[in-house]
């Protein structure tokens, strides 16, 4: 069984398309998060949510759009799309209960805007 | 602000050599410190992490690496590299207590040739 696993795993869209990315983990943690991957590999947090509540909002432009229905589920809805998001996106989880959040990643979602 | 150096950005070694990949991060507090691998094609993965006691923390795979507190470095390292090592490697770092915000270097590329 896929601990963290994302939807879809590539997407390819036009710009100003509206689109969403699903992701589910199943390890029973209670924070998850969304991280960016962009061409360079860079990688940088977007946001985290514990138990379904915001807690942190990296400086993202608002066509971005987290939603967390439960804390088994965080999807990324993104409005308005532009060349610049295309990227990779990693879903996380992790226990905030432990010594120190080891995250556990999903297989990203690669997005492509033409 | 916290921040990850790797200084090597691509490496290239044949089987069997030495691996020796650096890491410094910028904190003044407490740290977390992680070292990610991220094969072809595939999500990132846990190599090793250290909060606290021995320095040398041992991973995955034959990996380890050394927190030395006074340079602000957590250098990763393998005594004899293979072929299927060949992969991405993230330092990572998060502030003791900051809840699963991990800040990444940019990634060294290491190809290891047969």
């Amino acid at each position: 069984d896929t601990a963290v696993s994302q939807t879809p795993k590539y997407l390819v869209t036009q710009m100003g398309n509206d689109k969403s990315i699903k992701c589910e983990q199943n390890l029973g943690h209670d924070t998850m998060y969304w991280y960016k991957q962009d061409s360079k590999k860079f990688l940088k947090i977007m946001f985290s949510y514990n138990n379904k509540e915001l807690i942190i909002n990296e400086t993202v432009p608002n066509r971005f759009s987290p939603k967390s229905p439960d804390k088994a589920h965080l999807n990324l809805h993104i409005n308005s799309l532009e060349l610049g998001d295309s990227a990779v996106y990693f879903c996380a989880s992790s226990y905030s209960g432990g010594r120190a959040n080891v995250l556990t990643f999903g297989a990203g979602s690669r997005l492509t805007v033409l | 602000a916290q921040s990850v150096s790797q200084h090597n950005h691509h490496v290239i070694l044949s089987e069997a050599a030495s691996l020796e990949l650096g890491c410094n991060y910028s904190y003044g507090g407490t740290v977390n410190l992680f070292w990610y691998v991220q094969y072809p094609g595939q999500h990132l993965q846990l190599l090793l992490k250290y909060f606290s006691g021995d320095p040398l923390v041992k991973g995955i795979k034959g990996f380890e690496a050394e927190f030395i507190k006074s340079k602000f470095s957590f250098n990763l390292r393998k005594p004899s590299v293979q072929w299927s090592d060949t992969a991405e490697y993230f330092c990572a770092v998060n502030a003791a207590g900051n809840t699963g915000k991990l800040i990444f270097g940019q990634g060294t590329t290491l190809q290891v040739k047969p």
